[in-house]
C-alpha cells in the first residue's frame, strides 16, 4: 500500500525541540521530492518546508527559517524535520506530503500533532 | 506569503451546484497554471480533488471541476451530495519552491 506514516509529535515547552518522522512505502521514495505541512487547531494549511529527491534543494517558508531543518534518508525511506526553538504559534498536527514536480501535493500522511506548552 | 483568500463557508442543497473562490496574487495564482484543491473531512488528511487548475485525479467525481482567471481560481461541485460536506482548501505555487494555501472554505450541505 502506498502511504506516508508521520511519528515523533508530542508536548514539548516553549524553546524546546523535537524531530518528526515521515516513513514512506508503496512507492520508489527516492524519486520523488516532499514536504511538510501544518494545521493548527482549528485553522488552515501551512506549507512549512521543501526538500527535493536528492535533498540538493531545500526551502523553507518564513515563519519557520532558522528554526526548523527539513532532512531525509533515501536509504531507509525516511523524512524528517527537526523543529527548534518552539514558539505557542508552532503547535500544530504536522503532515507529511509527496509532491509532484512543484505543482502539486498527491500523498498524504495521517499528521503527527505538537503540543507547545509549559 | 499571504494565505489565498476564501470564503469561510458557502452552503447549498443536495443537487444543487456550489463554487468556492479562492483569490491570490500574480506572484501565486495569477503567475503559474499550478492550483490544486484539497478536501479535508474532520480529523483526517488532506485528500487533493483537483490539480494543475481544472484536472481531476483518477476516483475524484466528475461533479468536481476547477478553473481560474486572473488571481482568481474557483471550485465549482455540481450536483452537490451530503458527502461532499467538508472543509476545502485552494493551494498554489507561489515560486522558489515554496508554496501558498488558501484560508479554508468549510461546505455545508443543508
Amino acid at each position: 500500500e502506498v502511504q506516508l506514516v508521520e511519528s515523533g509529535g508530542g508536548l514539548v515547552q516553549p524553546g524546546g525541540s523535537l524531530r518528526l518522522s515521515c516513513a514512506a512505502s508503496g512507492f520508489t521514495f527516492s524519486r520523488y521530492s516532499m514536504n511538510w505541512v501544518r494545521q493548527a487547531p482549528g485553522k488552515g494549511l501551512e506549507w512549512v518546508s521543501y526538500i527535493t529527491s536528492s535533498s540538493s534543494t531545500i526551502f523553507y517558508a518564513d515563519s519557520v527559517k532558522g528554526r526548523f531543518t527539513i532532512s531525509r534518508d533515501n536509504a531507509k525511506n525516511s523524512l524528517f524535520l527537526q523543529v527548534s526553538s518552539l514558539r505557542d504559534e508552532d503547535a500544530a498536527v504536522y503532515y507529511c506530503a509527496r509532491d509532484q514536480d512543484l505543482t502539486f501535493f498527491d500523498l498524504w500522511g495521517q499528521g503527527t500533532l505538537v503540543t507547545v506548552s509549559s | 506569503q499571504s494565505a489565498l483568500t476564501q470564503p469561510r463557508s458557502v452552503s447549498g442543497s443536495p443537487g444543487q451546484s456550489v463554487t468556492i473562490s479562492c483569490t491570490g496574487t500574480s506572484n501565486d495564482v495569477g503567475g503559474y497554471y499550478y492550483v490544486s484543491w484539497y478536501q479535508q473531512l474532520p480529523g483526517k488528511a488532506p485528500k487533493l480533488m483537483i490539480y494543475d487548475v481544472s484536472k481531476r485525479p483518477s476516483g475524484v467525481p466528475d461533479r468536481f471541476s476547477g478553473s481560474k482567471s486572473a488571481n482568481t481560481a474557483s471550485l465549482t461541485i455540481s450536483g452537490l451530495q451530503v458527502e461532499d460536506e467538508a472543509d476545502y482548501y485552494c493551494c498554489s505555487y507561489a515560486g522558489s519552491y515554496t508554496w501558498v494555501f488558501g484560508t479554508g472554505t468549510k461546505v455545508t450541505v443543508l
